[in-house]
């Protein structure tokens, strides 16, 4: 199993909404990321977790809550999101940090009206 | 390539042909550039790495070549197929900068039959 599954694949939410964003995989990969990209963009990387831990934190604003509830599940908590938020969310996992060859999910369209 | 606003440059390539993409990067302490390519609709996919004390490296119809005394990084596709249409990155993985993976510009190849 080389897959790296998200949930949703699209979301609608409004600005005071509050809604997660859930990753999973299930090849033992100690390593997982939160990119975002937007249309025609590369993916710019959020977050790093390594072991479980919270590794990288891009300086992204708080109202993206990240969690990693096991070796497994990576979330991302959204609360408060601005328009200029849409984009595609996408989850990633590798064996470890720093490892080349990152497996990505289809990504969460998300829009925020 | 690089991506500039929101034009990414394209090139079109007949079926059978190969084809050469670019990439510019600044960063000289990279320790591994990496080539991705990401299909309409589904995240970035892993094609080849190479690392930075390393000229060339070849793998299954992809050979990536690293200049490093002008900094530019291509990836040759060899007879290319419908199936290589898609968007295609060039990341970088840095140690020393947290050993996390930063996408550079996007490079369409669009293949006629």
């Amino acid at each position: 199993d080389t897959e790296v599954t998200q949930t949703p694949k699209h979301l609608v939410m409004g600005m005071t909404n509050k809604k997660s964003l859930k990753c999973e995989q299930h090849m033992g990969h100690r390593a997982m990321y939160w990119y975002k990209q937007k249309a025609k963009k590369p993916p710019e990387l959020m977050f790093v977790y390594s072991y479980e831990k919270l590794s990288i934190n891009e300086s992204v604003p708080s109202r993206f809550s990240p969690e990693c509830p096991n070796s497994s599940l990576l979330n991302l908590h959204l609360h408060a999101l601005q328009p200029e938020d849409s984009a595609l969310y996408l989850c990633a996992s590798s064996q470890d940090q720093g490892n080349t060859e990152a497996f990505f999910g289809q990504g969460t369209r998300l829009t925020v009206v | 390539g690089e991506s500039v606003g929101l034009h990414l440059p394209t090139l079109s390539v007949q079926e059978g042909d190969n084809s050469i993409i670019n990439c510019a990067y600044s960063n000289s302490a990279s320790d591994y550039f990496i080539w991705y390519k990401q299909e309409s609709g589904k995240g970035p996919q892993f094609i080849i790495d190479i690392r930075s004390n390393m000229d060339k490296r070849q793998g299954q119809r992809v050979t990536v070549l690293l200049n490093k005394t002008v900094k530019h990084l291509s990836l040759q596709i060899a007879a290319t197929q419908p199936g290589d249409s898609a968007v295609y990155f060039c990341a970088e993985n840095i140690r020393a900068a947290g050993n996390k993976l930063t996408f550079g510009g996007g490079t369409r190849v669009l293949v006629k039959p």
